[in-house]
């Protein structure tokens, strides 16, 4: 069935360090794939997606290409924030399934000033 | 912008009660879900409704139940509320089934004692 692997966290980075999280998928067809942040007590919001090969989503200086060759959708950013301190979810949505989006289960980043 | 609420952000109950979730969206979306998020599990799907009245069992229907009796609404009822249903709900919505993205709420902290 389909699948979301994530990197396992906690990721702990200094300020305006480098990041990447890791997000692979198994999937039949070709699903949309997405990126969502969860900030401590809150609901989850969309981050970014792509919903075709080679798009790139990009969001609050987040980025991520959508690789159909590597199954891949790996989130980065060039300098990170200690309000970038939160758990990123990717997920994914087989298209022309009702609903349900498959999601990994969570990186959790803390960014140290 | 979209909003989804959901009616409480901390809940907590007894064993054998009859416990209900409520979620309103104000955007005339189609497309309502719930899920449950615990820790190293991620968050999984337990119910979802395309159109008032119909429902869907997601990953792990047991023990819930679902009503959508208006198009805005969608309750999550325990029907006899257990202490592994102590979980974080979160109530999402979507208008495009196919592609677009779930907007998600706040979420209900819920304690079963």
């Amino acid at each position: 069935g389909d699948s979301v692997t994530q990197m396992e966290g906690p990721v702990t980075l200094s300020e305006e360090a480098f990041l990447t999280i890791n997000c692979t998928y198994t999937a039949t067809g070709y699903p949309s794939l997405f990126w969502y942040v969860q900030y401590p007590g809150e609901g989850l919001q969309l981050l970014l997606k792509a919903t075709k090969a080679d798009d790139k989503g990009s969001n609050k200086g987040f980025e991520a290409t959508y690789r159909k060759e590597t199954t891949s959708f790996h989130l980065e950013k060039g300098s990170v924030q200690v309000s970038d301190s939160a758990v990123y979810f990717c997920a994914l949505k087989r298209r022309g399934s009702q609903g349900n989006l498959i999601f990994g289960k969570g990186t959790k980043l803390s960014v140290k000033p | 912008d979209v909003k989804v609420t959901q009616s409480s952000r901390y809940l907590v109950k007894r064993t054998g009660e009859k416990v209900f979730l409520e979620c309103v969206q104000d955007m005339d979306h189609e497309n309502m879900f719930w899920y449950r998020q615990d820790p190293g599990l991620g968050l999984r799907l337990i119910y979802f409704s395309y159109d008032v009245k119909m429902k869907e069992k997601g990953d792990i229907p047991e023990g819930y139940s679902v009503s959508r009796e208006k198009k805005e609404r969608f309750s999550l009822i325990l029907e006899s509320a257990s202490t592994n249903q102590t979980s974080m709900y979160l109530c999402a919505s979507s208008q495009d089934i196919d592609i677009g993205p779930q907007h998600f709420g706040d979420g209900t902290r819920l304690s079963i004692l």
